[in-house]
């Protein structure tokens, strides 16, 4: 059973572009978690989706950010014209249901330069 | 409000030392989990311990226990006989049930480096 799959695992970008960041849970996990980390902090909520469904998009920034959960395929982050803010790690966890342990993935390491 | 707080922002010691990391955590909810994670040098996230709010006994796993006291709202890990491998940023995280949107709240983490 593989764990969480996050790519690519690092992505540079010049400012204006557009980054995607792709998220495929483990096999049977309908819930997915984005997080970001900047360096030297701890890590923040940005969303959770269900199949289909955004659950909980507080964590997000109200521009330029967005989040889906496709019935196939895997969970997409994507930020329209980044900044050199954006540089972050982006980190995808999934979990088969509420309240249980949340598996993370590698993480997506963004810089916009 | 901060919901976890892990005060000790590095450590270091010597290996073979016990060492404990400290978390005191903040809700409102009586139903809710609280997490350690640990991340390596490599960067991923390794989870390593999930209690539900009404468990209080102290769990042991090889090297590893933690220390679940709701009293003082604090779930410190320890680590004894410390190894070169235990280096690592080691996150606390909280979830509360009541909460819709299943946010994990996490610490700032605390970094241990463990000198040969």
């Amino acid at each position: 059973n593989a764990g969480v799959m996050q790519n690519p695992r690092h992505l540079v970008r010049r400012r204006g572009q557009e980054a995607r960041l792709r998220c495929s849970p483990m096999k049977g996990h309908s819930h997915v978690y984005w997080y970001r980390q900047l360096p030297e902090e701890g890590l923040k909520f940005m969303v959770y989706l269900q199949k289909e469904n955004i659950i909980d998009e507080s964590g997000m920034p109200k521009e330029r950010f967005s989040a889906e959960f496709p019935k196939e395929g895997p969970s997409i982050l994507r930020i329209q014209q980044v900044v050199r803010g954006d540089s972050a790690a982006y980190f995808c966890a999934s979990s088969p249901m509420k309240n249980t342990e949340a598996f993370f993935g590698q993480g997506t390491r963004l810089t916009v330069v | 409000a901060q919901k976890v707080t892990q005060a000790q922002t590095e450590i270091s010691v010597v290996e073979k030392e016990d060492v404990t990391l400290d978390c005191v955590y903040e809700t409102r909810d009586t139903t809710y989990y609280l997490f350690w994670y640990k991340q390596p040098p490599s960067g991923e996230l390794v989870f390593l311990i999930r209690r539900n709010s009404f468990d209080e006994q102290n769990e042991i796993s090889g090297r590893y226990s933690w220390n679940f006291q709701k009293s003082t709202s604090s779930f410190n890990f320890t680590i004894t006989a410390s190894q070169v491998v235990d280096s690592a940023v080691y996150f606390c995280a909280l979830s509360e049930l009541g909460n819709t949107g299943n946010q994990f709240y996490f610490g700032t983490g605390t970094s241990l480096t463990v000198i040969p």
